[in-house]
């Protein structure tokens, strides 16, 4: 079955470091989709993905589709308290409604 | 955007009993609701997929006669945890799927519900 691995776990940066996790799937995907979940909160739709290749940019968020479909990458410039919390992908694939979680990398951001 | 609630937040049932869960979309109608189980610093476990009007589909290892899923209407989805027991203690999750927006570009995207915490004494 289709798998999503996201590295790092967890990562602590200092406010004003960059941040960057890395999704990989095993099998290639039709689109790759963003969330974020605060502690205590639930997740949030941060931005879909579709073309090989694609980067999309939201302020200081850049997110990245690889160009063989299977990996994506979310970068942070310049992080602050506010962007503290859990950062999943979720893989869609051709034929199936569902969408499968990535493991998450938790974020911590120390002022 | 589009809203998903869930009701209710927080339930503490005893051992043995059944708890529903409720989940709406407010201001959209969703084709395709999933629920989702989430343990602490863990990811989001997918327990079924359900479509309005037919039965849910479940994932592998999910007992089907214990989280009855039920998807009665094009905006609401319940879950009901049948016989539980202290493992099934966890957070729940709904998220609703359906064409939003003017482009259906959206239409994949997945809004969640805040989440039920189910703990079972």
């Amino acid at each position: 079955g289709q798998q999503v691995m996201q590295i790092p776990q967890y990562q602590h940066v200092q406010e004003g470091e960059d941040f960057t996790t890395y999704c990989n799937s095993s099998t290639t995907l039709s689109n790759i989709q963003w969330y974020k979940q605060r502690p205590g909160g639930h997740p949030v739709f941060l931005i879909q993905l579709v073309k090989s290749g694609e980067v999309k940019k939201q302020k200081r968020l850049t997110f990245q589709f690889g160009e063989a479909k299977k990996n994506s990458s979310l970068h942070i410039t310049a992080t602050q308290t506010t962007d503290v919390g859990t950062y999943f992908c979720a893989g869609g694939y051709t034929g199936f409604q569902k969408l499968v979680f990535g493991t998450g990398t938790r974020l911590l951001v120390s002022p | 955007g589009a809203v998903v609630s869930q009701h209710p937040s927080r339930v503490i049932c005893k051992s043995g009993t059944s708890v529903k869960i409720e989940c709406r979309s407010l201001d959209f109608q969703a084709t395709t609701m999933f629920w989702y189980r989430q343990f602490p610093k863990k990811s989001l476990m997918l327990m079924a997929t359900s479509n309005e009007g037919s039965k849910a589909t479940y994932e592998q290892g999910v007992e089907k006669d214990k989280f009855l899923i039920n998807h009665a209407s094009l905006t609401l989805s319940t879950l009901t945890v049948t016989s539980a027991h202290p493992e099934d203690s966890s957070f729940y999750i709904c998220s609703a799927r359906g064409h939003v927006g003017t482009s259906g570009g959206l239409a994949y995207e997945q809004y969640f519900g805040p989440g039920t915490r189910l703990t079972v004494t």
